[in-house]
Parts: structure tokens; C-alpha cells; sequence
């Protein structure tokens, strides 16, 4: 199985804030490399497909970037919508895995 | 605007088999991958296998135990997860791929999740 690996685990940040979490897999998964956002008690919303393809209705200041092994989502100024759980997903082999979320708490 | 509603018994006895429907409203399954992805209480989310409107799967990470369907004729997709045991509670989520070309862009309309509790 590909494993994926987030950092980090959790981060606390303000709003206005710029963040990065980074995503790395075991073996190269190419671009296909999905981004989630999850919110407490909600199904996980789509945010970036193909490492850095933004979903229609996502606002811009989410970015995704990386191939291969490692890859990266940035939320540049930070919103109070924004303070969730993020999961990274590789859908380039069988079975398709997440990593273990990134939860991103309000400072 | 396409919904997904899963339905499923609460609670489930150890050794049973869990039976799970995701019915579809507001499209077709012809053309996309629909997915099923659990979470435990307080952890992360593990896919456990996709099936394409023809009937054809994946290779699912619980494969011994899980058996996917779909029915058109009623615009449903099921799970069977046989032999289950505490380990296996968790909120089961229903998921469509977010392309027709295939299941690699990701699932972009997701069921609320129902939870099932394995317990005698």
C-alpha cells in the first residue's frame, strides 16, 4: 500500500495567516493527488483534484502544488472557514489511501 | 443538483454481515465510480473500494469481507461487509468520483455518513 504522510499533525494559526501542509507518499503517485476539507460532524468537501486543480466554488487563496512524492497545500490568508481538518488522498495505485489529517485550530 | 443518502441499520452484531445502500438522487450512475470510505470515531478516513456503474470494482482494501453492488434500475450502489467485529464501527460515507473519465480526480459529492456500531 502507498503510504501518505502529512505535516504536520496539527497547527494552530490565526486568521490573515498563511499555511502550509505537505503531503508525502511512499512511492510516486504522479499528480494524482487529492486535497479534502472536513469539518466536525460533516462529510469531506473536495478542494483540490490532480495536485493543484482547484474545485469549481473553491476560493482562491487554496493552492495546491507537487508531483511524485511531494506535494503541498497552502491556504494564504486564513479565514474563520477555513479552521478544519484537511486530508491529503493518492488515487494512483490500489488501495487508495489518505493521509491522517492535518487539523488546523484557531491561535 | 446530485445527492447521496446512505442508509443502514444503527448497530450491527459482531459476526453479522453490515449491509449498506447509497441511493442517488439528481443523477445517473452511468459514468462514474461511486466509493465507500469509513471513519472510526476520532480518526481518518479509509477508503474501502469503488464500483463503476457496469458492475466492474476495485480491489478493496477489505477485500475478503466486502461485496460491492449497484442496481440501476433503482439508482442504488451497496456494501456488504461480512465477519465484522468492533473494529468496523465507524461512519460509513457513500461518494461519487468528481469525473466520468475516471476515479483519479477524487470524489466530489459525498452522503452525510451514517454510523454503525458493532456490538452484541
Amino acid at each position: 500500500d502507498i503510504q501518505m504522510t502529512q505535516s504536520p499533525s496539527s497547527v494552530s494559526a490565526s486568521v490573515g495567516d498563511r499555511v502550509t501542509i505537505t503531503c508525502r507518499a511512499s512511492q510516486d503517485v504522479s499528480n494524482w493527488l487529492a486535497w479534502y476539507q472536513q469539518k466536525p460532524g460533516r462529510a469531506p468537501k473536495l478542494l483540490i483534484n490532480s495536485a493543484s486543480r482547484l474545485q469549481d466554488g473553491v476560493p482562491s487563496r487554496f493552492s495546491g502544488s507537487g508531483s511524485g512524492t511531494d506535494f503541498t497545500l497552502t491556504i494564504t490568508s486564513l479565514q474563520p472557514d477555513d479552521f478544519a481538518t484537511y486530508y491529503c488522498q493518492q488515487a494512483n495505485g490500489f488501495p487508495i489511501t489518505f493521509g491522517q489529517g492535518t487539523r488546523l485550530d484557531i491561535k | 443538483q446530485v445527492q447521496l443518502q446512505e442508509s443502514a441499520p444503527g448497530l450491527v452484531k459482531p459476526s453479522d454481515t453490515l449491509s449498506l445502500t447509497c441511493s442517488v438522487s439528481g443523477a445517473s450512475l452511468g459514468g462514474y465510480f461511486w466509493t465507500w470510505i469509513r471513519q472510526p470515531p476520532g480518526k481518518g478516513l479509509e477508503w474501502i473500494g469503488h464500483i463503476y456503474y457496469n458492475g466492474r470494482t476495485s480491489n478493496p482494501s477489505l477485500s475478503s469481507r466486502v461485496t460491492l453492488s449497484v442496481d440501476t434500475s433503482k439508482n442504488q450502489f451497496s456494501l456488504k461487509l461480512s465477519s465484522v467485529t468492533a473494529a468496523d464501527s465507524a461512519v460509513y460515507y457513500c461518494a461519487k468520483s468528481y469525473d466520468s473519465s475516471g476515479y483519479r480526480y477524487g470524489m466530489d459529492v459525498w452522503g452525510q455518513g451514517t454510523t454503525v456500531t458493532v456490538s452484541s
